[in-house]
């Protein structure tokens, strides 16, 4: 089986720029969850998507956003940059219930 | 207080040692994920649990979940075990994460 896929691995943005990362998640898993690990604040949840749904959100501003296709490939969006949105990106894909997440390499995102 | 902690924050052993990094939660889960992060690398699942011990290699997960409590054990550690340990809880039928805040690890050849 493929792993969790994310796409691109790196990229650099300017402020005020809007970036769009990809995460396509194992066949056959249907839920794909975001994250944003920085090195003052940790691990946090962005969102997670099921079914095309959004069905957990994280306690960011709206600037951050996320869709997922009908085959559980998911994206987010990050509009009007900012430098502290400079952050690796993670993906996680898991079947919904009560299966292991896995996750994807992430993106690393540099604001300049 | 974070729902889910980790202790210790730091730790730097020996080669060889056996090593325990300890997590905490206050939240009803439905699994806890134990994480390895190796510096500038992505992370890996290495244990997914819900009740009792899992072992793979020379790495063991506890959970505990009357205490609310799970510990990942390294025996016979190595230099390669070397890298950032993450606890995280699942709640509910969901895909969230809720992290702790990771134990970076160090081992001494």
């Amino acid at each position: 089986k493929a792993g969790v896929t994310q796409t691109p691995r790196y990229l650099i943005k300017t402020r005020g720029q809007q970036v769009t990362l990809s995460c396509s998640p194992i066949s056959g898993h249907r839920s794909v969850s975001w994250y944003q690990q920085t090195p003052g604040q940790g691990l946090q949840f962005l969102f997670e998507y099921f079914s095309e749904t959004q069905r957990n959100k994280g306690n960011f501003p709206g600037r951050f956003s996320g869709r997922q296709f009908s085959n559980s490939r998911s994206e987010m969006n990050v509009s009007t940059l900012e430098l502290g949105d400079s952050a690796l990106y993670l993906c996680a894909s898991s079947s919904g219930g009560a299966g292991g997440a896995f996750f994807g390499q992430g993106t690393r995102l540099t604001v300049v | 207080k974070n729902e889910v902690e980790q202790s210790p924050q730091n730790l730097t052993a020996q080669e060889g040692e056996f090593i325990t990094i300890n997590c905490s939660y206050s939240v009803g889960i439905s699994a806890l994920h134990w994480l390895q992060q190796h510096p500038g690398g992505g992370i890996v699942s290495l244990f997914m649990l819900s009740s009792g011990k899992k072992k793979h290699g020379r790495l063991i997960a506890t959970i505990n979940i009357q205490e609310k409590h799970s510990s990942l054990h390294i025996t016979a550690s190595h230099p390669r075990d070397s890298a950032v340990y993450i606890c995280a809880a699942t709640s509910g039928n969901t895909g969230k994460l809720i992290f702790g805040q990771g134990t970076t690890l160090q081992v001494k050849p």
